[in-house]
């Protein structure tokens, strides 16, 4: 069964502080693998998306990792702001399989203190 | 341009009662999902449309949700008989295509609270 999970559920860091976030999935084939932004009672907005061959990719201050041998993505924010604080979504896709051939995680609730 | 618009944004109703929720794709997207969200959960899929081909509505809870996309853009999403417990948001996003790498863009989502 295609899983993705993502670690910590929740995360309190102060402003000014870096922080990594985790994404760990069983999707099987594998095709890309996104992070999105999900502000307070707004919808999720995509940060990056990488693909089987990338490793890192940067959005300003955010930068993703993959490492599709043993299936981990990270996702660092540099310099964290008040304006980071949401939950953040990995998404893995594959070729194929319900719902498109997407698999969400539940997401890390990041919350920056000032 | 005008991205994916959903209405209402709240919605109040009693046990009982049916809703009907609307989605308005960023035009020219073939694809259109549906998902529900409840407090402090992942993205649950519920539906999903593409093009003119048929729904794929492996993601429906029960036979009192049901979906349609008319002319294929604008959705409804109505749920009958309300229940407390589908009382989550509901979120809706398009797609320029079903090719992979394309992005998804959300909705605002409508937050339904059944009493």
């Amino acid at each position: 069964k295609n899983q993705v999970e993502q670690s910590p559920q929740s995360l309190i860091i102060l402003e000014g502080k870096n922080c990594t976030l985790q994404c760990n999935y069983t999707v099987s084939p594998f095709s890309n693998l996104r992070w999105y932004k999900q502000d307070t009672g707004r919808g999720p907005v995509s940060l990056t998306i990488m693909t089987f061959s990338e490793n890192t990719k940067s959005n300003g201050r955010y930068t993703a990792t993959l490492d599709a041998d043993t299936k981990q993505s990270s996702l660092h924010i540099t310099a964290s702001q008040l304006s980071d604080s949401a939950s953040y979504i990995c998404v893995v896709s594959t070729s194929g399989g319900g719902a498109d051939g997407l698999t969400f995680g539940k997401g890390t609730h990041l919350i920056i203190q000032p | 341009g005008a991205g994916v618009s959903q209405s209402p944004s709240n919605k109040v109703t009693e046990k009982g009662k049916d809703v009907e929720l609307r989605c308005d794709p960023i035009s020219g997207h073939t694809a259109l999902y549906w998902y529900r969200q409840s407090l402090g959960q992942g993205l649950e899929f519920l539906i999903y449309f593409q093009g003119n081909s048929a729904p794929d509505k492996s993601g429906l809870p029960s036979d009192r949700f049901s979906a349609e996309r008319t002319g294929g853009s604008v959705s409804t999403l109505t749920i009958q008989r309300t229940q407390q417990e589908d009382s989550a948001v509901y979120l809706c996003a398009s797609r320029p295509s079903r090719v992979n790498t394309d992005t998804q863009y959300f909705g605002p989502g409508t937050r339904l609270t059944v009493l």
